[in-house]
């Protein structure tokens, strides 16, 4: 099955600074990776997704980073402020019909 | 275009009640998800249902809990006879397609006294 993991379960960054949480996963056919937001007491949200076609892809603010030789997703957060505070999941899919949220990161941001 | 929409927001069940959770999937999704949720953990995935039909019920306990799609309204995830250990927050996700973007209802948090 599918094996979605992440580095670090809490990061702790000063506001203002940038953010960057890690995704790995293990399948190589999985082709689409989705970074959510989830605060407290609410849903899951939507940030940003990528294909397996490309390496890069940029929003407002947030930028997602894909390396698919060594299955590495993650996703940068610039100029962190406060109402980023938030867990953020990555979702991976492909090769199958399961989608797997990695176990999160909890995003802390200090004033 | 409304979201998705999860009903009760809370609920709250004695030892051996059932417990019935609905989702309604945002207009055009015909794939829902369910998963759930602990405190302090992540997303687990329960079960996966296109319209009448369960496509992947592999993290869904066998016994006590059940879920369909009819092909009229709402998603519904049953748990019958229910323990302490159910208490968590059910989320419910809809999307158009197989493998794509996944839209979240605002969860059902379910407390068994």
């Amino acid at each position: 099955g599918e094996s979605v993991g992440l580095h670090l379960p809490t990061l702790s960054v000063q506001e203002g600074d940038n953010s960057i949480i890690n995704c790995a996963y293990s399948n190589s056919a999985s082709d689409y990776f989705i970074w959510y937001k989830q605060e407290s007491g609410k849903g899951p949200q939507f940030i940003i997704d990528i294909r397996s076609n490309m390496d890069k892809r940029q929003g407002q603010r947030v930028t997602v980073l894909l390396n698919k030789t060594v299955k590495h997703l993650s996703l940068q957060i610039a100029a962190t402020q406060p109402g980023d505070s938030a867990v953020y999941f990555c979702l991976i899919t492909g090769g199958g019909n399961k989608l797997t949220f990695g176990t999160g990161t909890q995003l802390k941001v200090e004033l | 275009n409304a979201g998705v929409m999860q009903n009760p927001r809370h609920l709250v069940r004695r030892r051996g009640q059932e417990a019935r959770l609905r989702c309604s999937p945002m207009k055009g999704h015909s794939h829902v998800y369910w998963y759930r949720q602990l405190p302090e953990e992540g997303l687990k995935f329960m079960v996966y249902l296109q319209k009448e039909n369960i496509i992947d019920e592999s993290g869904m306990p066998k016994e006590r809990f059940s879920a369909e799609f009819p092909k009229e309204g709402p998603s519904i995830l049953r748990i019958q006879q229910v323990v302490r250990g159910d208490s968590a927050a059910y989320f419910c996700a809809s999307s158009p397609e197989r493998s794509g973007k996944l839209f979240f209802g605002s969860g059902t948090q379910l407390s068994v006294l």
